[in-house]
């Protein structure tokens, strides 16, 4: 049984903190992890696709980074806004067309 | 681009009926879209992936006369849930790829509740 999770559960900072979070992933077979981003009430959008160990990715302030071969990816969110607060979903993928598999989501409250 | 509408948002419904969900890829052709379901705190669980043109394929456990899954053109692929029970009452929520790609482009999801 592949099992993706992540961590914290929840997690509460103030408006300007940084903050990050982890998702534990097989480390055997990697072929893609997925960060996802969902509001409530509204559709998951896609942050990151990261393939290679020792990617990094970033788009304004959050960024991600990747190690296929001990199975974890970090994201960070820099100088948190109450307009980050959402759940971030992570997503692994394994070679031979295996379907993705969702981690439960980390819940960020960002309060002003 | 690359917006996928759902529809319902929300429904409730009597036991012992069938609810139809719908799934739309909005700007863009979708050969495969899929459908998940959320327990409260519990991670997106895939029911089947569903393929235009052809029968979808089932995850393990997920019954297939239960969740009738129709992918009847490039835009549209419907999640059916026959003779609802208390049970079934989830959030589910369909994506869509775009061809030779991997990222999954969501719909809001709709929360079903059966009375």
């Amino acid at each position: 049984i592949l099992n993706v999770e992540q961590s914290p559960q929840s997690l509460h900072v103030q408006e300007g903190d940084s903050t990050n979070f982890t998702c534990s992933f097989p480390s055997s077979n990697f072929y893609a992890l997925h960060w996802y981003r969902w509001e409530t009430a509204k559709s998951p959008e896609a942050l990151f696709v990261m393939t290679l160990n020792g990617d990094e990715k970033k788009k304004g302030r959050i960024s991600a980074t990747l190690n296929t071969k001990e199975g974890y990816s970090y994201l960070y969110i820099k100088g948190s806004q109450p307009e980050d607060s959402a759940t971030y979903l992570c997503a692994f993928k394994g070679n031979g067309g295996f379907k993705t598999i969702f981690g439960a989501g980390t819940r960020l409250f960002v309060k002003a | 681009g690359a917006v996928v509408s759902q529809h319902p948002s929300r429904v409730i419904c009597k036991s012992g009926t069938s609810v139809k969900i719908e799934c739309r890829s909005l700007d863009f052709q979708a050969t495969t879209m899929f459908w998940y379901r959320q327990f409260p705190k519990q991670s997106l669980m895939l029911m089947a992936t569903s393929n235009e043109g052809s029968k979808a394929t089932y995850e393990q456990g997920v019954e297939k006369d239960k969740f009738l899954i129709n992918h009847a053109s490039l835009t549209l692929s419907t999640l059916t849930v026959t003779s609802a029970h208390p049970e079934d009452s989830s959030f589910y929520i369909c994506s869509a790829i775009l061809q030779g790609q991997e990222t999954q482009y969501f719909g809001p999801g709709t929360r079903l509740l059966v009375l």
